[in-house]
């Protein structure tokens, strides 16, 4: 059974500090791992994921598959980065659900 | 830019009641899902749906509910017999593919 793990359910850094929200996946193939965010009063939206290696919103993730982790970093925190994190995975192939964490509310302060 | 669009925003029925909860996925969109958050819990997967048919469900998806793409846009979840527990956020999402599903705004249903 696929599991994604926030250990996180708050993290609240000051503006500037850097933030690294943590996630593990438990699942035994190769799965395609991504961060939504959902800013207050506002839709889920993709923020990025592995397979793209890109840097969104100066976020960045790195899969670790020996750790099983896939941890959203950023060096800087601004204030409009307050949202709610959701890490989330599927087993690839033709499957595509999303198996998502519980999320990470993240308050970033002035 | 092209959004997912879901109706009604709320919904509050009585127990026992059936509701119908609607999206109209991107156009060109070819896989179509429903998920649910309890209040408090995470985002759960109900249901996939690719060429008019069930691509995959999870054991949340019982007799209970059903899906259905009536026409070229809609997207419907209907819940036959709502119970305490269906009380959600239910959200529906389309792809184009396996890559980025992209999220309705949600409609949040109340069952008394």
């Amino acid at each position: 059974a696929q599991r994604v793990t926030q250990p996180e359910k708050l993290l609240s850094v000051f503006k500037g500090a850097p933030v690294e929200l943590k996630c593990n996946y438990s699942y035994s193939g190769s799965p395609e791992l991504f961060w939504y965010v959902q800013y207050s009063r506002q839709r889920l939206q993709l923020l990025l994921r592995h397979i793209s290696r890109e840097s969104i919103k100066g976020f960045t993730a790195d899969l670790n598959k020996g750790e099983t982790s896939f941890h959203l970093k950023k060096p800087f925190a601004q204030e409009e980065d307050s949202a709610m994190y959701y890490c989330a995975l599927t087993s690839g192939g033709s499957n595509y659900k999303l198996t998502f964490g519980k999320g990470t509310l993240l308050t970033v302060n002035p | 830019e092209p959004e997912v669009t879901q109706t009604p925003s709320h919904q509050v029925t009585q127990m026992g009641q059936e509701v119908i909860l609607r999206c109209v996925p991107i156009s060109n969109h070819l896989y179509f899902y429903w998920y649910r958050q309890i209040l408090g819990q995470k985002v759960e997967f109900l249901v996939s749906f690719y060429n008019n048919e069930i691509s995959e469900k999870s054991e949340i998806f019982d007799d209970q509910f059903s899906v259905e793409r009536p026409d070229g846009s809609n997207f419907t979840l209907k819940i036959r017999s709502t119970k305490l527990e269906d009380s959600a956020m239910y959200f529906c999402a389309s792809s184009v593919g396996g890559e980025t599903q992209y999220f309705g705004p949600g409609t949040r249903l109340l069952v008394l």
